[in-house]
């Protein structure tokens, strides 16, 4: 299948801080790309949706101003979560859209990225 | 707004038994229904997926039925192997958008 990559794996940052988290789709490219949040034995939680060349979708309750989505490029949508708080701890994974014609739209995920804020 | 129930939350099984999850989707637009399955600390892994179009699928050990009148489809395991030990989400989209609504998700133990 595709390949979606994530960096970093992991990160341990203080109260306040940002944190930057990279989705590249490393063999095709993704016009359209999803960040999720999965809490501890939860399920997936969407967050947003990216989309390459204009302004990320919000899911309900997601603060736009403290999670910023930018989809630079088609094969590069970046997370970063803004005076992360020890309640943005959690496991942020992205998600990336290949079309195939025969086939149609699936959706491959990344490895995930574990946030700790201390 | 669009909802996927699923069911069980847990499931046990013994070693060569069969593993059946069901879910239920809501938005009668959804025609893609695809199952992943997520190990400990891992990515979620596509294992099979159906769409709208046909009403089952089969991989081996695995299979999926849709019953879009009902807007049921199941996930069914056979022969079930310890490897199989995971959590398994299903999931429903295709609703005009790419976004996929996701299910609670299943813990599933296979019993050597």
């Amino acid at each position: 299948g595709a390949v979606v990559s994530q960096h970093p794996s992991w990160v341990i940052c203080k109260s306040g801080t940002s944190v930057k988290i990279e989705c590249r789709s490393l063999d095709f490219q993704a016009t359209t790309m999803f960040w999720y949040r999965q809490f501890p034995k939860q399920s997936l939680m969407l967050m947003a949706t990216s989309n390459e060349g204009s302004k990320a979708t919000y899911e309900q309750g997601v603060e736009k101003d403290k999670f910023l989505i930018n989809h630079a490029s088609l094969t590069l949508s970046t997370l970063t979560v803004t005076s992360a708080h020890p309640e943005d701890s959690s496991f942020y994974i992205c998600s990336a859209i290949l079309a195939q014609r025969e086939l149609g739209e699936t959706q491959y995920f990344g490895p995930g990225t574990r946030l700790l804020v201390l | 707004g669009e909802n996927v129930e699923q069911h069980p939350s847990t499931l046990s099984v013994q070693e060569g038994d069969s593993a059946v999850i069901k879910c239920t989707y809501s938005d009668s637009a959804s025609n893609y229904f695809p199952w992943y399955k997520q190990e400990l600390g891992k990515r979620p892994q596509l294992i099979i997926d159906i769409r709208s179009n046909v009403g089952e699928k089969k991989d081996q050990r695995i299979a999926v039925t849709l019953n879009k009148t009902a807007k049921h489809f199941s996930l069914h395991i056979t022969e079930t192997q310890p490897e199989d030990s995971a959590v398994y989400f299903c999931a429903a989209g295709g609703s005009g958008t790419y976004k996929y609504i996701f299910g609670t998700g299943t813990r599933l133990k296979v019993l050597a």
